[in-house]
């Protein structure tokens, strides 16, 4: 079965430096796709970035990256130069079969520092 | 530039009420699903529409039931709350149609649902 798998409950960053969020994930598909989304404290949902299973390069939006592993089933979301607003909670889905179902990880709270 | 609404945005219900949850998205899109929010779980996938005139049962459908209204509607109906369903619940939309495809889900602001 697929599933994905975020490890760390709760993460702390210094404002402006990087910070690193683990998510694995297992499917014997050989097509799937990894998306990362925020949910700030108001409840919103906000997409921020994908990884296909075929792209060679690893996904980058603004401060956001993706660190993808493919032989190790990882794809780590990692923020450069944190910023208050960057406190959320971060959610790693994957893509599941037809339809664009999305099955979530348990997600990673993220706490900023001033 | 509306996208995803959800209504209501909050709602206590007793045991045994019904309700619907509505949905709609201007975004054209062709699949719409409902998910719900419980704590410390992530969202799990209550029923998707991946067409117009299609529904399927995803992860956790116990309770539930939905209607694809037309291509911009998709309700979730509670026949008998039950107080195992007071969640978190949101709705999304993508263009998604057949696999792989990088279109993310675009989600609305969520309906809070307490059963009492």
């Amino acid at each position: 079965a697929q599933k994905i798998t975020q490890t760390q409950p709760g993460m702390f960053v210094q404002e402006k430096e990087a910070v690193t969020l683990d998510c694995t994930y297992d499917t014997s598909d050989q097509s799937y796709g990894l998306f990362w989304y925020k949910q700030p404290s108001s409840g919103e949902m906000i997409f921020l970035i994908y990884q296909g299973s075929y792209d060679e390069q690893n996904a980058t939006e603004g401060r956001y990256s993706l660190n993808f592993q493919k032989a190790r089933k990882s794809a780590n979301l990692v923020i450069s130069a944190s910023q208050l607003g960057d406190s959320a909670m971060y959610f790693c889905a994957m893509r599941e079969g037809q339809g664009g179902k999305l099955i979530f990880g348990q997600g990673t709270e993220l706490s900023v520092k001033p | 530039n509306a996208g995803v609404t959800q209504t209501p945005k909050f709602q206590v219900l007793k045991t045994g009420q019904s309700m619907t949850l509505q949905c709609a998205q201007d975004m054209n899109h062709n699949s719409m699903y409902w998910y719900r929010q419980d704590p410390g779980m992530g969202l799990r996938l209550i029923y998707y529409s991946a067409s117009e005139g299609t529904t399927d049962k995803g992860e956790v459908p116990n309770g539930y039931n939905v209607s694809r209204l037309n291509k911009r509607e998709f309700s979730l109906r509670l026949e008998s709350a039950a107080p195992s369903q007071t969640s978190v619940y949101f709705c999304a939309s993508s263009e998604a149609r057949l696999e792989p495809s990088n279109q993310p889900q675009h989600f609305g602001d969520g309906t809070r649902l307490s059963i009492l």
